[in-house]
């Protein structure tokens, strides 16, 4: 079935530094979704994009969606503590009535 | 309510013993899916229902595993004969329309199988 990789699974970044994720894919996908999950928490939707090509900002997040369709990332820009928490990627499969997840990144950040 | 709410929020079973997770999804909302998320690893998809339709149970690991919706809204995860491998968190997620489009997740039950 279809697989995001997303890697590595751990970053430590410094409070105030920007940092950049991706995830791949080896198929092709119509939309991309990133999501953050604090401990004890589902996760939580921070950008949707949908067209190749596509960047989109929410307040310090910036996505953009690859122009292949088979890839994306995430930047976070000036970091601070609550950044801290696992990123996920996904993507609908199967007629749109289910996600495909990535493994996750595990962001830490220093004080 | 104002969000997705599943009890129990932890679960010890004995290996052997029979467990029901419960979902309460968004009011209104047409789409509940069930995701699990073993350790270090993304959710996984395992069943999705429309009102009380079941219309995708492609993800249960095997018959042990049970979903049912019976009024379209609250759903229960049912896993027969618990086994080591089931201890996971488990996820529900509800969605206003036919799609994953707009998908709120709930704190999900973490179960631990002794």
């Amino acid at each position: 079935g279809q697989q995001l990789n997303q890697s590595p699974q751990s970053m430590f970044i410094q409070e105030g530094e920007d940092v950049s994720m991706n995830c791949t894919s080896s198929s092709i996908f119509n939309t991309w979704l990133w999501y953050k999950q604090d401990p004890g928490e589902g996760p939580v939707l921070l950008i949707a994009l949908y067209k190749a090509g596509e960047l989109t900002s929410n307040g310090r997040l910036t996505a953009q969606f690859g122009i292949t369709r088979k890839d994306s990332f995430l930047n976070i820009s000036a970091s601070i503590p609550s950044d801290v928490g696992i990123y996920f990627c996904a993507g609908p499969t199967g007629a749109n009535s289910k996600l495909t997840f990535g493994k996750g990144i595990t962001l830490s950040v220093r004080p | 309510g104002a969000g997705v709410s599943q009890s129990p929020r932890y679960k010890v079973a004995k290996r052997g013993q029979d467990v029901a997770l419960r979902c309460d999804p968004i009011s209104g909302h047409v789409s509940l899916f069930w995701y699990q998320q073993a350790l270090g690893q993304g959710p996984e998809f395992l069943t999705y229902f429309q009102n009380e339709a079941q219309l995708d149970k492609s993800g249960l690991p095997s018959d042990r595993f049970f979903a049912e919706r019976p009024e379209g809204s609250v759903s229960t995860l049912k896993i027969q004969r618990t086994q080591q491998e089931d201890s996971a968190v488990y996820l529900c997620a509800s969605s206003p329309g036919a799609t994953v489009y707009g998908y709120t997740f709930g704190s999900g039950t973490r179960l631990t199988v002794v």
